[in-house]
């Protein structure tokens, strides 16, 4: 099944401690993209992946890091996390970095910083 | 910077009536724009998109309208369901950006049975 997954779903941490949300999709797309998800604020992208060792800054960067060593995968690092990240994240894919398409959608991942 | 707004953040119709979701946009050079529903505890899944040389496209029950001019777009859904309750968004993607997506802060659609 085509798919984008994101692990873990939910996760709680502490300040200053240093995560990573995976997300790996079988699809071979090209494109990649993570999005923070806050009430009232919409979908805001945080990095994106034109293909692999290419990565950009969304409009919401500060405090995150992406890395792209394989197409298939796209994790996101919280070096240390605050609680302002405290929010709902999700990944992405399209099929083409050339040419902008419909992007898939993770499940998400529900994060909580104390 | 670049905005994508909503003329209006709660819908509520009955079902079987048409439904008719907003958005504006601010980047007067996006070339590409979608729709997205998101039903609750889920990703958002693509409905339907539009790129700007097109100022209509119609899929199954849904049609899209592009008004460059006024940079105004819609998301129609015709003879509405339950089924379609959700928050739905409209993105922008401009290719001379970086291809960068902006996202609405989203619409609620409720369907009154």
């Amino acid at each position: 099944e085509a798919q984008v997954t994101q692990n873990p779903r939910y996760l709680i941490t502490v300040t200053g401690k240093k995560l990573t949300v995976t997300c790996s999709q079988n699809m071979n797309h090209e494109y990649m993209s993570w999005y923070r998800q806050d009430p009232g604020l919409g979908l805001r992208q945080i990095y994106y992946s034109m293909n692999v060792e290419v990565t950009d800054k969304g409009d919401v960067p500060e405090g995150y890091k992406v890395s792209r060593k394989e197409k298939r995968n796209f994790p996101l690092i919280l070096e240390s996390p605050s609680p302002n990240q405290t929010s709902l994240y999700f990944c992405a894919s399209s099929l083409s970095g050339g040419t902008v398409s419909e992007q898939y959608f993770g499940p998400g991942t529900r994060l909580t910083v104390t | 910077g670049e905005s994508v707004g909503l003329h209006l953040p709660t819908l509520s119709v009955q079902e079987g009536d048409n439904s008719i979701i907003n958005c504006a946009y601010s980047n007067s050079a996006s070339d590409y724009f979608i729709w997205y529903k998101q039903e609750s505890g889920k990703g958002p899944q693509f409905i339907i998109d539009i790129r700007s040389n097109m100022d209509k496209r119609q899929g199954q029950r849904v049609t899209v309208l592009l008004n460059k001019t006024v940079k105004h777009l819609s998301l129609q859904i015709a003879a509405t369901q339950p089924g379609d309750s959700a928050v739905y968004f409209c993105a922008e993607n401009d290719a001379t950006g970086g291809f960068k997506t902006i996202f609405g802060a989203g619409t609620r659609l409720f369907v009154k049975a």
